[in-house]
Parts: C-alpha cells; sequence; structure tokens
C-alpha cells in the first residue's frame, strides 16, 4: 500500500520561471487537494479535485496558478512567473467520498518550492 | 470562515511527561483531524476524530463537538514525539469541498 506521493520535493527557482509539481493519490481515492502553507503556519486550502473536475479554488489561487488532473488519477499544480511570495511547501493529500460524507485526508511529503 | 485555535503554542517537556494540547473552533464541523508534522514537513495521521474519545498507544484524543473542542493527550512523552501537532476540521462549504482549516499547530519539544 503506498500513501500519496509529490514529485519533486524541493524545487529552487529564480523569479519570473515556471514551475510544475505533481502529486500521485492513493489509487482508490476519488478526491485530492492542494494545500499551501507557509513557515510558522498552517496549511492553507487551494484547491479540490473531484475525480477530473476541479470544484472548487481559494481566493489565494491567484491566475498564475493552474490544476490539472486528467484522467482522475494523478494531479500536476503549475505556478507560472513565480514570485518569492510563491516561496513555501505545497502540500497534497487525497481522501475517498462516499455517500455524501468527508473521510479522512491523507497527505503527501510536500514540495518546498525556494524563489530566489 | 471558521476559526480555528490551538494552545500552547509551545510546549517544552521533559522526556516522560505527560501533556495536553486543546483545539477550539469556532463553528459545528463535520470532521476534525489531528496531525503530527516532522521535521521532514510530512504531515502524519494521528486521530480521525469528529467526536468521541479514542487511543492510540500513548495518544489519545477526545473531541466534545458540541462544544467545540477537542483534546490531544500525549502521555510519558518521547524525544521523537516532537514536532508540530495540528489540528484540522472540515467544514461543510455548501460546495461539497470537505476543506480542511488548520490551526496554527502547537510547537512541542520532548528534552531528554
Amino acid at each position: 500500500d503506498t500513501g500519496v506521493s509529490q514529485d519533486p520535493r524541493h524545487k529552487i527557482t529564480k523569479r519570473g520561471q515556471n514551475v510544475t509539481f505533481r502529486c500521485d493519490p492513493i489509487s482508490e481515492h476519488n478526491r485530492l487537494y492542494w494545500y499551501r502553507q507557509t513557515l510558522g503556519q498552517g496549511p492553507e486550502f487551494l484547491t479540490y479535485f473531484q475525480n477530473e473536475a476541479q470544484l472548487e479554488k481559494s481566493r489565494l489561487l491567484s491566475d498564475r496558478f493552474s490544476a490539472e488532473r486528467p484522467k482522475g488519477s494523478f494531479s500536476t499544480l503549475e505556478i507560472q512567473r513565480t514570485e518569492q511570495g510563491d516561496s513555501a511547501m505545497y502540500l497534497c493529500a487525497s481522501s475517498l467520498i462516499s455517500g455524501g460524507y468527508g473521510h479522512e485526508q491523507f497527505f503527501g511529503p510536500g514540495t518546498r518550492l525556494t524563489v530566489l | 470562515g471558521i476559526q480555528v485555535e490551538q494552545s500552547p503554542p509551545d510546549l517544552i517537556l521533559q522526556e516522560g511527561a505527560n501533556s495536553t494540547l486543546r483545539c477550539n473552533f469556532s463553528d459545528s464541523v463535520n470532521n476534525l483531524q489531528w496531525f503530527h508534522q516532522n521535521p521532514w514537513g510530512q504531515l502524519i495521521n494521528l486521530f480521525y476524530i469528529p467526536s468521541g474519545t479514542k487511543q492510540n498507544g500513548r495518544l489519545s484524543a477526545t473531541t466534545v463537538a458540541t462544544e467545540r473542542y477537542s483534546l490531544l493527550y500525549i502521555s510519558s512523552s518521547q524525544t521523537t514525539d516532537s514536532g508540530v501537532y495540528f489540528c484540522a476540521v472540515d467544514l461543510y462549504s455548501g460546495a461539497g469541498s470537505y476543506q480542511l482549516t488548520f490551526g496554527k499547530g502547537t510547537k512541542l519539544s520532548v528534552i531528554p
């Protein structure tokens, strides 16, 4: 049984560059979430997918951010024209939703982004 | 939006001591989770506890949903318990997201 995996684990980039992160959820999970965590804070919700459909976005997700989940499996989060304020840990989580009730979320190890 | 407050923000314990961490939340919630974040940033699931009491080894948790708080108990603490403990709640948003709202965490340091 494998948990949620994320790639890369660390990314250092220069301001203005584009970056893309990947998340592979637990295989039978239909929900996939992206969160962002800055130093000294708890994670904050960015967006989520139910299967392949992106159903909600936080106001934190500016138009430089885009997320996809083709075929309802893995997901990618792209940040265009990175800014120093984008430096953070990007966390992916997955869960299994059934019967209209929320269930336990499981998190990946995160991708730590540093924008120079 | 919902507010999640954790206390204390910092806690230093001698190895072997017991501790209680508290999480207060401002609205009715569907679910509540406790996590331990290790030094590498991995969030480790401790409890999924929308109500009632659960125990797992030296850890136990109690959620009193009607009074909007949860407690995490750590007994006989070990140095490996060090890290940040987060409480997170999910509030049905109407959009069906069940997104988690996290507190700011309690940073626990267990010294030998």
